[in-house]
């Protein structure tokens, strides 16, 4: 079945950085953009950006423009996600999300299980 | 920036009974090159990813069961749960992706009363 295995969670000091994986499997994986996403403890959705997995084009949220880059390694059909100057607002479960749709990412399935990374001192 | 706002925030339903989250978007999400509503409801359980239940408003993703119902246009769209099992309880979001950045509400939380 389609699915997108993220790696494990994260501890990082304020200041660094963090790379996220996003393994997929059960399709052809540069037929389909990924996107990412964070969730704050307990707060709504927030969309990063999303990656063209064939060509590795990708588009960000101005907010994190300059400090966030998306990757793949179609070879193993994994999409990374890392993020520099970590603070403590950056703290949150981070989704990947596989784009369906007309333009292949207009919705989201499906998701990766999550990954918290936590940015503590 | 299109902002997505849901009402309520919280509800509680009967079991059997129905439940309507209302979503309301800053600009309409429709475009008129096809007509069709760029929206999409999530459910999320506690501790599990989203999980697509509708896109274009009302087309409900495959194996999602058919009391989610989604409706509306432009900018005031409607998940409505018929029939409610104790398995829905979760926080359901909408999702605009007629322009980037994609944008989603702010969840509304539904429990069992």
């Amino acid at each position: 079945q389609v699915q997108l295995v993220q790696s494990g969670a994260e501890v990082k000091k304020p200041g660094a950085s963090v790379k996220v994986s996003c393994r997929a499997s059960g399709y052809t994986f540069i037929n389909h953009d990924i996107n990412w996403f964070r969730q704050a403890s307990g707060r709504g959705l927030e969309w990063l950006g999303w990656m063209n997995s064939n060509t590795g084009n990708a588009d960000y949220a101005q907010k994190f423009q300059g400090r966030i880059t998306m990757t793949r390694d179609t070879s193993i059909s994994t999409a990374y996600l890392e993020l520099n100057s970590l603070t403590s607002e950056d703290t949150a479960v981070y989704y990947c999300g596989r784009g369906s749709g007309s333009n292949g990412r207009d919705w989201f399935v499906p998701w990766g299980q999550g990954t918290l990374v936590t940015v503590s001192s | 920036d299109i902002v997505m706002t849901q009402s309520p925030d919280s509800l509680a339903v009967s079991l059997g009974e129905r439940a309507t989250i209302n979503c309301k978007s800053s600009q309409t999400i429709s475009h008129s090159s096809d007509n069709k509503n760029y929206l999409a409801w999530y459910q999320q359980k506690p501790g599990q990813p989203p999980k697509l239940l509708i896109y274009w408003a009302s087309t409900r993703e495959s194996g999602v069961p058919d009391r989610f119902t989604g409706s509306g246009s432009g900018t005031d769209f409607t998940l409505t749960i018929n029939n409610l099992q104790a398995e829905d309880v979760a926080v359901y979001y909408c999702h605009q992706y007629h322009s980037t950045p994609d944008t989603f509400g702010q969840g509304t939380k539904l429990e069992i009363k």
